[in-house]
């Protein structure tokens, strides 16, 4: 969806890094997710946000961390605590109501 | 607990012929179906929604879909594939609120020419 980018792209990191995903939308929802996908594991949620400066854990949070200080963005952190980073990250937005989601381009976090 | 299992990880289909991607949920209380569509390398995209009314949804691209509360099925189909549908085919399920869905693993379309 256009009106939601994720960068870098490509993103790398090394042993005991932490590393920052971002995520922004113009779309002006206020809810708004992170999802893990692994080859043939379909997505898994991280954490999900439904308004500033709030969020919960989702199915998978360990090593993970997420802030929500501004409506348009939801940064995520992967911290040297996630053991297996390696994977494609999507951020997603959803409407107030029905519970649909869209999705960005996706971020594919690997480890040197 | 939700579950989203899509049986058939990977399906070939020759180009012009018809298709059905099944899924089947579990889910506790009325569910929000959705049907979402991945290329290689990209985020997904919406094709089609359930919510309530008419258990036969339509979506873009030529797709559609049916509920079947009975037998707790939301399958996907189109009456005639094109060379430019292969691609990861994902089911989820959900609340209609804001929790965060739950998805099938997928199912991986090829298209015969």
């Amino acid at each position: 969806d256009g009106g939601i980018t994720q960068s870098p792209k490509y993103l790398f990191r090394k042993e005991g890094q932490n590393v920052t995903l971002s995520c922004e939308q113009n779309l002006n929802h206020d809810a708004m997710y992170w999802y893990r996908q692994d080859p043939g594991q379909g997505l898994r949620l991280i954490y999900y946000s439904q308004i500033v400066n709030d969020f919960q854990k989702g199915d998978i949070a360990e090593g993970y961390s997420v802030s929500r200080e501004k409506k348009e963005s939801f940064p995520l952190t992967v911290t040297s605590a996630q053991k297996n980073p390696t994977a494609f990250y999507l951020c997603a937005v959803g409407t107030s109501g029905g519970g649909t989601q869209y999705f960005g381009p996706g971020t594919r976090l690997l480890v040197l | 607990a939700q579950s989203v299992t899509q049986p058939d990880i990977h399906i070939t289909v020759s180009e012009g012929a018809s298709l059905e991607l099944r899924c089947n949920y579990s889910y506790g209380a009325t569910p929000y179906l959705f049907w979402y569509v991945q290329s290689p390398g990209q985020g997904l995209q919406l094709l089609l929604k359930y919510f309530s009314g008419d258990t036969l949804v339509q979506g873009i691209k030529g797709f559609e879909a049916e509920f079947k509360r009975s037998q707790s099925s939301f399958n996907l189909r189109k009456p005639s594939v094109h060379w430019s549908d292969a691609a990861e085919y994902f089911c989820a399920v959900g609340g209609g609120g804001a929790d965060g869905l739950t998805f099938g693993k997928g199912t991986h379309l090829i298209i015969q020419p």
